[in-house]
């Protein structure tokens, strides 16, 4: 079955830090994405994990554990451009092909000055 | 190197008639994804097709919906008969090749659809 799990909503001020986590249950993990979306536009994309541990990305790092099922966003010196939502995507593997991305509903972030 | 193109960007139709909406994956990317976003909700996963071929189509509701992605033009969502529970934001995305490495999926601008 599929199953995600992330908070819905997370406020925070200009120059502080924010983690998003993210739990799943996928079949076929592959590896976890994250991917940004302004005023509902185009989502991109920010980062990826295929194998345990962190990866760093300017002011955005992700973490994944394989075996906790679980994963974390993390943005740093926050800016007000940094207002969206945020979700965690875990990619599935379908008959041997990659990069099917289960959505959840993702996470408001509101920065505030 | 322009990036996914959809067309219309906004669509209007009343309850009953056929929307089609357009997607032009970028160059070089033959992988063509289709997600719905409800307001407020986050992005369902439709269909995923390769040129000529659909991989998997899971997503898509079992009637009136169809993909095609053949193998000059852009790949196409049907939907037929449309009702008011269709008025939503249709995204698609592309990727190139499959590299273990590069997992990105690239969106494009999305199609909103109003059904009155």
């Amino acid at each position: 079955g599929q199953s995600l799990e992330q908070p819905s909503e997370v406020t925070a001020v200009e120059g502080a830090i924010v983690q998003i986590n993210c739990t799943y249950q996928t079949s076929g993990f592959y590896g976890l994405s994250w991917y940004q979306q302004h005023d509902g536009g185009a989502p991109t994309f920010l980062s990826y994990n295929g194998l345990d541990g962190l990866e760093e990305t300017g002011r955005f790092s992700s973490f994944l554990s394989r075996s906790d099922s679980y994963g974390y966003l993390l943005l740093q010196e926050l800016q007000m451009k940094d207002s969206a939502s945020y979700f965690c995507a875990p990619e599935a593997v379908y008959g041997g092909a990659t990069n099917k991305l289960i959505f959840g509903t993702g996470t408001l972030l509101a920065v505030q000055p | 190197n322009a990036g996914v193109m959809q067309n219309p960007r906004h669509l209007v139709r009343r309850r009953g008639q056929e929307a089609r909406l357009r997607c032009s994956p970028m160059k070089g990317h033959s992988h063509v994804y289709w997600y719905r976003q409800l307001p407020e909700e986050g992005l369902k996963f439709m269909v995923y097709l390769q040129k000529e071929n659909i991989i998997d189509e899971s997503g898509m509701p079992k009637e009136r919906f169809s993909a095609e992605f053949p193998k000059e033009g852009p790949s196409i969502l049907r939907i037929q008969q449309v009702v008011r529970g269709d008025s939503a934001a249709y995204f698609c995305a592309s990727s190139p090749l499959l590299d273990l490495r590069d997992n990105e999926q690239f969106f494009g601008p999305g199609t909103r659809l109003t059904v009155l």
